[in-house]
C-alpha cells in the first residue's frame, strides 16, 4: 500500500469547514484512498473513501487531485464532536490477502476549538 | 451508533482468569473481525472471520481465543493473559472479507481490559 503524508495537527474553528490534507504521491492505479478518524477513547469511525473522482457523504466530502497524488478532506461546518484523530490511507483492490487489512499511520489530531 | 456493539466496556482481570468479550453486529454484514489497539502503537489486526469461518489468524498467542457461532456474533476468550496484554481490544465488521468493501468496516466502541 501507497505511503501516505499527514500534517500532525491542525486547529479549525467551530462551524467553519475543516480541510485536512493528504499526500499519496506514489499512490499506484487500484489504490483507493481511505479516510477513517478515531475519537478519543472510542473505536475508529469510516468517513469515506474514493479512487478518482470526488466524493460526497453525509459526513465529508473527499477531493482528489487529478494526478491523484493528493487529496483533501473536507468537513464542511465543524463541530466540537469533530475532534479526533484523521487517518488517511491508500489501500489496494489487487485482491489477495491484502483484502481487510487496516493499517494506521500517525494520522492528524484535528481540534475544534468554540 | 455504528452498529456494532462490545461488551463489556470496561474489563479488569487477574492473569489467572478466563473471561470472554463479546461482539455483536446488526448491520447483516459477513465479515468480522478483532482488532487490539495498545498505547502508543498502531492498530493490529488480531482475527479475521468470514462467514463465520476464520481466514486470518496473525500470529496471535494461544491465550487469545476467537469464536464466531453466527455472523451476528463473534466473541474472544481470554485466559492466563499478561500485563502486556493490557488494550483496547475493538471488533468491527464489514459488507464482505474478499472484495474492496472489506476496508469500509465499521467499529464497536471496544472493550478497555486491564491485565493486573
Amino acid at each position: 500500500d501507497a505511503k501516505t503524508t499527514q500534517p500532525p495537527s491542525m486547529d479549525c474553528a467551530e462551524g467553519r469547514a475543516a480541510n485536512l490534507p493528504c499526500n499519496h504521491s506514489t499512490i499506484s492505479g487500484n489504490e483507493y484512498v481511505y479516510w477513517y478518524r478515531q475519537i478519543h477513547s472510542q473505536g475508529p469511525q469510516y468517513i469515506i473513501h474514493g479512487l478518482k473522482n470526488n466524493e460526497t457523504n453525509e459526513m465529508a466530502s473527499l477531493i482528489i487531485t487529478e494526478d491523484r497524488k493528493s487529496s483533501t478532506l473536507i468537513l464542511p461546518h465543524a463541530t466540537l464532536r469533530d475532534t479526533a484523530v484523521y487517518y488517511c490511507i491508500a489501500l489496494t483492490n489487487a485482491g489477495g490477502t491484502s483484502y481487510g487489512k487496516l493499517t494506521f499511520g500517525q494520522g492528524t489530531i484535528l481540534t475544534v476549538h468554540p | 451508533e455504528t452498529g456494532v456493539t462490545q461488551t463489556p466496556r470496561h474489563l479488569v482481570m487477574g492473569m489467572t482468569n478466563k473471561k470472554s468479550l463479546k461482539c455483536e453486529q446488526h448491520l447483516g454484514h459477513n465479515a468480522m473481525y478483532w482488532y487490539k489497539q495498545s498505547a502508543k502503537k498502531p492498530l493490529e489486526l488480531m482475527f479475521v472471520y468470514s462467514l463465520e469461518e476464520r481466514v486470518e489468524n496473525n500470529s496471535v498467542p494461544s491465550r487469545f481465543s476467537p469464536e464466531c457461532p453466527n455472523s451476528s456474533h463473534l466473541f474472544l476468550h481470554l485466559h492466563t493473559l499478561q500485563p502486556e496484554d493490557s488494550a483496547l481490544y475493538l471488533c468491527a465488521s464489514s459488507q464482505d472479507y474478499s472484495t474492496i468493501s472489506s476496508y469500509e468496516q465499521y467499529f464497536g466502541p471496544g472493550t478497555r481490559l486491564t491485565v493486573t
